[in-house]
């Protein structure tokens, strides 16, 4: 498996409260992926980021930011946390981007609960 | 919203029996990948297919991507229980990769 690692692996919060995931890579990859994993969606793009300090939205980014101050590191925060973000997130990473060598790494996940 | 579309949910197979999981996309993918998540796991990379009609094999799986680069399926000949997972498919149409919403496979011994 890559080199891969989420903290906290399991969170309960309560609603209202600020929640920040972490995302660690000793692979040295440039680009790093959030998703989030709900019963009937798949796996949902939150955030990407494409190097230090460079990120863009994915289609449900709402709620959420992200920070990559280390290529190693990228973190995912919930401002103020809500019940509909209660969740399993998913940290990615990969080589290369644009699709045809853009083969995704994942960690093995933070199973959030947000009461 | 969801641009990639995944039948069936679940699938329930007697060990040996074969199976298949189909995805279906609104729009022209660029490339498509196949990725499987076991029981509490995550999900790992098992194929991508970029051609048209591409076909490709992986011992007992076989994963097709259509003409018209909007459909892709995954078959597994004589399941085994060591196949038990989701499986999932990505869609890249360009912009980021589009996840299906999954098809899980329990395999009865």
């Amino acid at each position: 498996d890559a080199g891969i690692t989420q903290s906290p692996r399991h969170k309960v919060t309560e609603t209202g409260t600020p929640v920040t995931l972490r995302c660690h890579q000793t692979e040295n990859h440039r680009y790093m992926y959030w998703y989030r994993q709900d019963p009937g969606h798949g796996l949902r793009l939150i955030h990407y980021s494409y190097g230090v300090k460079d990120t863009d939205k994915g289609e449900v980014s709402d709620g959420y930011s992200v920070s990559r101050s280390k290529t190693e590191d990228f973190l995912l925060t919930l401002e103020s946390a809500t019940s509909s973000q209660t969740s399993v997130y998913f940290c990615a990473i990969s080589e290369s981007a644009g699709g045809t060598n853009e083969k995704l790494f994942f960690g093995s996940g933070t199973q959030l609960s947000v009461l | 919203g969801q641009q990639v579309m995944q039948i069936p949910q679940y699938q329930h197979v007697q060990e040996g029996e074969d199976f298949t999981t189909y995805c279906n996309s609104s729009t022209t993918l660029s490339n498509i990948q196949w990725y499987k998540q076991r029981p509490g796991g995550h999900p790992v990379f098992l194929i991508q297919l970029v051609k048209s009609g591409e076909v490709k094999k992986q011992k007992r799986l076989t994963f097709q991507f259509g003409e018209a680069k909007k459909n892709s399926s995954l078959h597994i000949t004589a399941t085994q229980t060591t196949d038990v997972g989701t499986y999932f498919c990505a869609g890249y149409p360009g912009n980021q990769f589009y996840f299906g919403t999954g098809t899980s496979l329990t395999v009865i011994p």
